[in-house]
């Protein structure tokens, strides 16, 4: 079983749709939650993290972690062209070596 | 702030020559950067940690005398990509960590570096 799992899609959406994006992990002594943003041919851009279980709100973004069911998510409200990317979660522990576990990535497309 | 910046983008070259990327913070010391790799339609693959002044540590798999990375100073690490073949060729990605503390272990990404080997 792979350490974090997330559907690779593609999700194709009309704009103005909210777009919920998923993982799935394994380890429990994962604490920190991130969300990253990735354009064709370019490196990952941070969008959100989130440490422990909760909610996080940035603009039209929600990020939700639940630890209970070792599932996490990413909201985009009101969905725009500009957001087709592929989003990649990534989890790490409590240690301070920095290594981050990334999810296979989930292709978004938002038609206009 | 917080750019990093990978050089060159992209590289074409012959099955058996060597390849040197990269990698710098522009803005802020990293004393840990990361090398990934990653493939079409894939997630990123870490292959190594580079911290600033020693060895780097490689993750499983990944052979250290053909993936050689040097950490010279807090801005820049290098990965160099010795005898090329075909089945190396992939999409190169470093990332760096601030020497500052952070609690989220924040990493910055580079652009990448788009390697083609003939």
């Amino acid at each position: 079983q792979k350490e974090v799992e997330q559907d690779p899609g593609p999700l194709s959406v009309p704009e103005g749709a909210i777009v919920s994006l998923n993982c799935t992990y394994s380890n429990s002594a994962f604490q920190y939650f991130m969300w990253y943003r990735q354009y064709s041919r370019k490196g990952p851009e941070l969008l959100m993290y989130t440490y422990s279980s909760g909610n996080k709100e940035d603009g039209r973004f929600t990020a939700q972690v639940d630890k209970s069911s070792k599932y996490i998510s990413l909201f985009i409200r009101d969905s725009q062209p500009s957001d087709s990317a592929t989003y990649l979660c990534a989890l790490h522990g409590s240690s301070n070596t920095g290594k981050l576990i990334f999810g296979q990535g989930t292709t978004l497309q938002v038609k206009p | 702030g917080a750019v990093v910046s990978q050089h060159p983008s992209r590289v074409i070259c012959k099955s058996g020559t060597s390849v040197k990327i990269e990698c710098r913070s522009l803005d802020f010391q990293a004393t840990t950067m990361f090398w990934y790799r990653q493939f079409p339609k894939k997630s990123l693959m870490l292959m190594a940690t580079s911290n600033e002044g020693s060895k780097a540590t490689y993750e499983q798999g990944v052979e250290k005398d053909k993936f050689l990375i040097n950490h010279a100073s807090l801005t820049l690490s290098t990965l160099t990509v010795t005898s090329a073949h075909p089945e190396d060729s992939s999409f190169y990605i470093c990332s760096a960590k601030p020497a500052r503390t952070s609690e989220n272990n924040e990493q910055f990404f580079g652009p990448g570096t788009r390697l083609t080997v003939l």
